[in-house]
């Protein structure tokens, strides 16, 4: 089945902890994403990547870290420098030009603080 | 800067009926896509339609539909024959030039029995 995975589904972070969530894709695409999503809101951008080795910060990048180093996996780590990590996070991946490059996402990730 | 607005915070039918959500939007640019995403309970981002701007032609999909304005920036869903399936948050997106996406707050679409 072709697709994006996220793992896990439940994450629990301790104070000062790092954490990092997994996605990854099978649909072949160049480009993926990091989304934050907090109760009630819509979606904000926290890094994306439109080519392996290579990632952009987006609106809400500090406290994050990623890295892209296959095409496949865009994993983000939540450092301890984001004081408020509590959210639910998506991952998206596009990669048709044609299709006006429609992302398409993950199930999702939710992170709790303990 | 490019915006996306939904001015229905929440929206409510009884199944069955055909139900219209408003999105407008503001950008400069003119080639651009726009979407409607759908969340249901369980929080999966999940793409109902997708419109060119450059299309004239209003996007179909099934049930799902879409009244595509240009010269207004207006961008509206309309759902027929309702469904107890079709309850979800609802979000309208605009595409940059950047292939960024810019999100709308939602609307909260709840159908009862």
């Amino acid at each position: 089945d072709g697709g994006i995975t996220q793992s896990p589904k439940y994450l629990f972070r301790k104070e000062g902890q790092n954490v990092t969530l997994s996605c990854e894709q099978n649909l072949n695409h160049d480009a993926m994403y990091w989304y934050r999503q907090d109760p009630g809101q819509g979606l904000r951008l926290i890094y994306y990547s439109q080519i392996v080795n290579d990632f952009q910060k987006g609106d809400i990048a500090e406290g994050y870290s990623v890295s892209r180093e296959k095409k496949e996996s865009f994993p983000l780590t939540v450092t301890s420098a984001q004081k408020n990590p509590t959210a639910f996070y998506l991952c998206a991946s596009s990669g048709d030009r044609e299709a006006g490059e429609t992302q398409y996402f993950g199930p999702g990730t939710r992170l709790l603080v303990l | 800067a490019q915006t996306v607005t939904q001015s229905q915070p929440e929206m409510s039918v009884q199944e069955a009926e055909t139900v219209t959500l408003s999105c407008t939007y503001d950008t400069s640019e003119n080639n651009y896509y726009l979407f409607w995403y759908k969340q249901p309970p369980s929080r999966q981002m999940i793409l109902v339609i997708r419109q060119e701007a450059y299309k004239q032609q209003n996007a179909t999909e099934n049930r799902f539909s879409v009244n595509f304005q240009k010269a207004a920036k207006s961008f509206s869903l309309k759902i027929s024959d309702s469904q107890l399936g079709d309850t979800a948050m609802y979000f309208c997106a605009l595409m940059d030039s950047n292939y960024q996406l810019i999100w709308g707050a939602g609307t909260k679409l709840i159908i009862k029995p």
